[in-house]
């Protein structure tokens, strides 16, 4: 079944360290790809998006993400990650030559230790 | 230029009752689309609309129905409220209708059914 996988529920890094969120999408071809951001009590953001070309794209916030056709993955990263990046992370793809719904995956929730 | 606005921020209905939500997109955009967040089936897409005409739908009941003004304002209306309706709903605009347009979210509505 057509789908898109965040693993990891929750995670935990120490402020300043790397962070890295996986994505995984399961689809026939290489749909739109976004990683969103939202924040408490807020909507969501969006970080940065794939379509096509240049495999590693840059977001705001320090953000980039590497699209990697052969393993079906689009993992967020950020070299040092700041207290104020705790929020909960989606992954989200809109399927080439469907109906342009976009499926959001479950989310990561991020906790950044002082 | 304002973001985009959600009334009303918090509402509580009882089952049975219906409840109608409130988008203002950002001025210029003409795509509003909506989504129900819920801890369980996280976000899913109800709907979009594009120049006053329902773009695209997503696996909703028919309880789930909304429309758009000719200023691109939109509502949403949910009958016959279910307890498992309760989830933050979430508005997002856009400057048009198309997959690799960005969207913007607004804050939410969150609604508790009792």
């Amino acid at each position: 079944a057509q789908s898109v996988t965040q693993p990891d529920i929750h995670i935990t890094v120490s402020e300043g360290a790397s962070l890295e969120l996986r994505c995984n999408y399961s689809y026939g071809a290489t749909p739109y790809l976004f990683w969103y951001v939202q924040s408490p009590g807020q909507g969501l953001q969006l970080l940065l998006k794939y379509f096509s070309g240049d495999t590693l794209v840059q977001g705001i916030k320090g953000f980039e993400a590497e699209f990697k056709r052969s393993q079906s993955s689009f993992n967020l990263r950020k070299p040092s990650v700041h207290w104020s990046d705790a929020a909960e992370y989606f992954c989200a793809v809109v399927p080439l030559g469907g109906d342009d719904k976009i499926i959001f995956g479950k989310g990561t929730r991020l906790h950044i230790l002082p | 230029k304002a973001g985009v606005t959600q009334t009303p921020r918090y509402l509580i209905k009882t089952r049975g009752q219906q409840v109608t939500l409130s988008c203002s997109p950002i001025s210029g955009h003409r795509s509003v689309s909506w989504y129900q967040q819920t801890p369980g089936q996280g976000l899913q897409f109800l709907f979009e609309y594009f120049s006053e005409t329902q773009r695209n739908k997503g696996n909703f009941p028919g309880r789930f129905s909304g429309r758009q003004f000719s200023n691109s304002r939109s509502e949403m209306n949910v009958s016959t409220l279910e307890l498992g309706d309760s989830a933050l709903y979430l508005c997002a605009s856009s400057f048009t209708s198309g997959r690799s347009n960005e969207q913007f979210f607004g804050p939410g509505t969150r609604l508790t059914v009792l």
